[in-house]
C-alpha cells in the first residue's frame, strides 16, 4: 500500500518568512496530492492539492509542487504569518482508493 | 460550497453507554463518506469507508460491531460508538466526497469539524 512520509515534525518561523513542509510518497500511481490546515479543536481544511498532471501549482501565498519521478511534493507558504500556525497534513491517493496521511507538521508562526 | 457538518461538536458520556455521531454534507451529495479517529499529537486514522445505500468497509482492526457505521442518505451518515468506555475517547472525524464530476470530483475530500468524545 502507499506509504507517506512527512517532514519536518515541527517547524518554526518568523512572521514573513518562507515555510516550506515536503512529503515523500512510495506508490508511483498515486495522482492526487491535497494538503490540508489543521487548526487547534479543529476538522483538516483543503488548502491546496494538485493533480499528477501538472508539476506546480499556487493559490495566493500557498504552493504546491510535484516531481513525479523523485516522488515528493511540496507545500510553501510565503510571507508567513501568525494565523497560518496550524498543523498541516500532506496526503496521497491513486484514483478513488483512501487518503494515505502524512504524519502532519506543526507550523509556529511567531511574530 | 463542499461544507460538511457535525453534530454535536464535543459529547460526554458515561461508561457503557452508546454515542451517535452525524455528519452531513450541507451543500453537495456526498456519495461516500470516511469516518477517522485521532489521537493528541498524531495523524489521522481511517476507521471506515461508508457509501450511501451500502454496508461500510472496515480498517482492519477497527471493530464493525462496536463502531456501527449508517449511510442512509447523500447527505447524512452516522457512526455509532455501542458500549463505550474510556479507551474510546478520542477526536473523531467524518469527511465527505461527492459524485465523480461534481462537487468533491476527484478524490476531494471535505472534512467535518469534529467530534470530541470523552467517555468517563
Amino acid at each position: 500500500g502507499e506509504n507517506v512520509e512527512q517532514h519536518p515534525s515541527t517547524l518554526s518561523v518568523q512572521e514573513g518568512d518562507s515555510a516550506v513542509i515536503k512529503c515523500t510518497y512510495s506508490d508511483s500511481a498515486s495522482n492526487y496530492f491535497p494538503w490540508y490546515k489543521q487548526e487547534l479543536g479543529k476538522g483538516p481544511q483543503l488548502i491546496i492539492d494538485i493533480r499528477s498532471n501538472v508539476g506546480e501549482k499556487k493559490d495566493q501565498r500557498i504552493a504546491v509542487t510535484l516531481n513525479k519521478t523523485a516522488k515528493h511534493f511540496s507545500l510553501h507558504i510565503t510571507e508567513t504569518q501568525p494565523e497560518d500556525s496550524a498543523v498541516y497534513f500532506c496526503a496521497a491517493s491513486r484514483g478513488y482508493s483512501t487518503l494515505t496521511f502524512g504524519k502532519g507538521t506543526m507550523l509556529l508562526v511567531s511574530p | 460550497g463542499a461544507v460538511v457538518s457535525q453534530h454535536p461538536s464535543r459529547v460526554i458520556c458515561k461508561s457503557g453507554t452508546s454515542v451517535k455521531i452525524e455528519c452531513r454534507s450541507l451543500d453537495f451529495q456526498a456519495t461516500t463518506m470516511f469516518w477517522y479517529r485521532q489521537f493528541p499529537k498524531q495523524s489521522l486514522m481511517l476507521m471506515a469507508t461508508s457509501n450511501e445505500g451500502s454496508k461500510a468497509t472496515y480498517e482492519q482492526g477497527v471493530e464493525k460491531d462496536k463502531f456501527l457505521i449508517n449511510h442512509a442518505s447523500l447527505t447524512l451518515s452516522t457512526l455509532t460508538v455501542t458500549s463505550a468506555h474510556p479507551e474510546d475517547s478520542s477526536f473523531y472525524i467524518c469527511s465527505a466526497r461527492g459524485d465523480r464530476g461534481g462537487a468533491g470530483s476527484y478524490n476531494e475530500q471535505f472534512f467535518g469539524p469534529g467530534t470530541r468524545l470523552t467517555v468517563l
